[in-house]
Parts: structure tokens; sequence; C-alpha cells
């Protein structure tokens, strides 16, 4: 079985300049996570998907993040502009929940990203 | 909020030694209590989890967890050590978020270093 699938791997950019991230979850898996992790630090969650639908993105800074899963499968997070303060390894993570407290998440191998 | 707390920036033991990383835990309720380790460059892979049932909880690679309700601890333990092990390790905790739907809130990581 295929895990979560990521890209790019790594990513360098300027400052103010766009950047996206893709994400194809494991196939079946009705929920999908973005999450960023700052170095030295756990995982922070960005947003949580159930199908199609963003149920939770209270953590997502809308100024210059937002996200998208249009068909219920795979997603695309986008950052624009880029801040020095972004530099992040950004995670996905998938699972497939049988309520609405679902618990293991199975994660990809995330993007790193480097705001210069 | 539900929050995890690993104690320990690093953990230094020797090959075939018995190993623990510690972990604590505060929660309102029943806590869901999980254990996943990071490979460089690699994403978050799930070794175990605690939800229900027996306080001592086997998971992937050898690896178990011992569950302390008196002591609010989840330590992940090992009986012998392997170099491969090295990696870091993440507690983490299932939180209910204002949406009424969960996620995981990590700790800050602790690093397993196996030497020969």
């Amino acid at each position: 079985e295929a895990g979560v699938v990521q890209s790019p791997r790594y990513k360098i950019i300027e400052k103010k300049q766009p950047v996206a991230f893709w994400c194809n979850p494991i196939s079946g898996h009705n929920t999908l996570y973005w999450y960023r992790q700052n170095l030295g630090q756990g995982p922070e969650l960005l947003i949580r998907y159930e199908n199609e639908e963003a149920v939770d993105d209270s953590q997502l800074p809308k100024d210059r993040f937002s996200a998208e899963r249009l068909k219920g499968v795979d997603s695309t997070l986008k950052i624009q502009p880029a801040e020095l303060g972004d530099s992040a390894v950004y995670l996905c993570a998938s699972s497939f929940p049988r309520d609405r407290v679902s618990d293991t998440q199975y994660f990809g191998p995330g993007t790193r990203l480097t705001v210069l | 909020a539900q929050s995890v707390a690993q104690p320990e920036d690093q953990v230094n033991v020797a090959e075939g030694n018995p190993l623990t990383v510690k972990c604590t835990y505060s929660v309102s309720g029943n806590p869901y209590l999980f254990w996943y380790v990071q490979y460089p460059n690699r994403g978050l892979q799930f070794l175990l989890k605690y939800i229900t049932g027996d306080n001592l909880v086997k998971g992937s690679y050898g690896f178990e967890a011992e569950f302390n309700k008196s002591q609010t601890s989840f330590h992940l333990k090992k009986p012998s050590a392997l170099v491969s092990d090295s990696a870091l390790y993440f507690c983490a905790v299932r939180d209910m978020r204002d949406s009424g739907y969960s996620t995981l809130t990590f700790g800050k990581g602790t690093m397993l270093l196996v030497s020969p």
C-alpha cells in the first residue's frame, strides 16, 4: 500500500514569493491534515479536511495561507507571499476515521521550506 | 487543551541496553496517547497507541509503552536498543478542538542516540 505522497521534498524561495505544496493521501483515507513543524518542535495542525470540506482551519494564517482539496482526494497548501518565519517542514497526514475522533494518522515525508 | 511533555531533549543509551523515553500528559477525561518516530528527512511513523485496556501497549519494531494513570505518564520502552533506533521520538495526545473534531497535540520530541 502506498503511503502519503508529498511534493516537492525541498523548496528554497525568496521572501515575498509564492509557494505551493502538494499532498496525495493514502487511498481511501477521507481525512487529510496539514501540519507545520518548526525546527526543534513537534508538528502543529494548520488545517483538517473531511473529504473536500475544511472542518478545522482555526490555526491557518488566512492572510497568507490557503488550502484546497477540491475532489476530496489530493490537496494543495499555498503560501503567498512567503515570509522568513515560514521556514519549516510542512507535513501532510491522512487517516480513515470511523467517527469524529479519528486517531491514527499516517504522515508523508514532508516538504522542507527555506525562505531567504 | 490537552498537552504532553517530554522532559528530555536527548537520551543516550548503548546498544543492547534497555531504553526509556519519557512522556507525561495533561488531559481532561480519558487520554488517547500515541508515540511516533521520525528518522532524518522523513515523516513521522506511527509506533503505538493507548486508547483503553491493558496498560502495557506493544507496538512496531519491538517498542512498547506503559500507561500509568496515577503518574500521568506514557513512557516508551524497548528491552534491547539497536543503533538503528536512533531517531527523534514524539509523544502525542488526542485533543478535541472547538470544531468538534480531534487532532494530535505533540510534544517537542526526544532525540534517542544509541551508540554501538
